[in-house]
C-alpha cells in the first residue's frame, strides 16, 4: 500500500531563510506525489505534484520539490520563507493510479519567525 | 483550475439530530468524489468514496449507516451524519477530480466544520 511519512511535525524558520519540509514515501510502483498546504480556517491548496515527468517539480509561491527514487524522498523546499508561508503542509500520495483517493501524511506545521 | 464547493461551511447541531453536507463540482463532472474527516491538529482521513449512481465505498471503521452518502448526479454528493454525537464534531472535506484518463489531480472543497453540542 502507498504511504507517506512526514519526518517533522513542526518546523520553525526565520523569515528570509530557507525552508525544508521532509517527506518519505513508500510505494510498490512509481507513485504520484503531491504537496498540499492548509492555512488556518481555509481549504487545501495544491502546491505542486510529481507524476513521473521531471524529478524537480516547481510549484506555486516559490516552492519546489525533488523526487529522489533512490532515497524514496519528496522533500519540499523554498529558498526564502515569508510570513505568509506559515501553515500546515501535507505530503500526499495517490492510492492507486487515476481518479482514486489520496493518502495524507500527518502534516508538518511551518512557523515563520519575524 | 476546477472548483469544488461545500455547503454549509459550518454547522452547529444538537446531539441526536442529523446534518447534511453538500459537495458540488462547479465546472466539471465527477463520477467519483471522496469524503475525508479531519480532527483538530490531525491529518485528513478518508471516510468513503462516493460513486455516482451506485453505493458508496466506505473505509474500514467508518459506519455506513451513520454516515450516509448519496451521489445522485455528476456534480453533487451529499454526506449525512445521522444521529450526530459530540464525537462526530470534526472538519469534513470533500474532493473530486475530473476523472480524465491519466489525470489524478483532486480538487478539494473548503470544508465543513461540524460541532455537535
Amino acid at each position: 500500500a502507498q504511504s507517506v511519512t512526514q519526518l517533522d511535525s513542526h518546523v520553525s524558520v526565520s523569515e528570509g531563510t530557507p525552508v525544508l519540509l521532509r517527506c518519505n514515501y513508500s510505494s510498490s510502483y512509481s507513485p504520484s506525489l503531491f504537496w498540499y498546504v492548509q492555512h488556518p480556517n481555509k481549504g487545501l491548496q495544491l502546491l505542486l505534484k510529481y507524476t513521473s515527468a521531471a524529478t524537480l517539480v516547481k510549484g506555486i509561491n516559490g516552492f519546489e520539490a525533488e523526487f529522489k527514487k533512490s532515497e524514496t524522498s519528496f522533500h519540499l523546499t523554498k529558498p526564502s520563507a515569508h510570513m505568509s508561508d506559515a501553515a500546515e503542509y501535507f505530503c500526499v500520495v495517490i492510492r492507486n493510479s487515476g481518479n482514486t483517493p489520496l493518502v495524507f501524511g500527518k502534516g508538518t506545521r511551518l512557523s515563520v519567525i519575524a | 483550475g476546477a472548483v469544488v464547493s461545500q455547503h454549509p461551511s459550518w454547522v452547529i447541531c444538537k446531539s441526536g439530530t442529523s446534518v447534511k453536507i453538500e459537495c458540488r463540482s462547479l465546472d466539471f463532472q465527477a463520477t467519483t468524489m471522496f469524503w475525508y474527516r479531519q480532527f483538530p491538529k490531525q491529518s485528513l482521513m478518508l471516510m468513503a468514496t462516493s460513486n455516482e449512481g451506485s453505493k458508496a465505498t466506505y473505509e474500514q471503521g467508518v459506519e455506513k449507516d451513520k454516515f450516509l452518502i448519496n451521489h445522485a448526479s455528476l456534480t453533487l454528493s451529499t454526506l449525512t451524519v445521522t444521529s450526530a454525537h459530540p464525537e462526530d464534531s470534526s472538519f469534513y472535506i470533500c474532493s473530486a477530480g475530473p476523472g480524465t484518463i491519466g489525470t489524478d489531480t483532486q480538487y478539494f472543497g473548503p470544508g465543513t466544520r461540524l460541532t455537535v453540542l
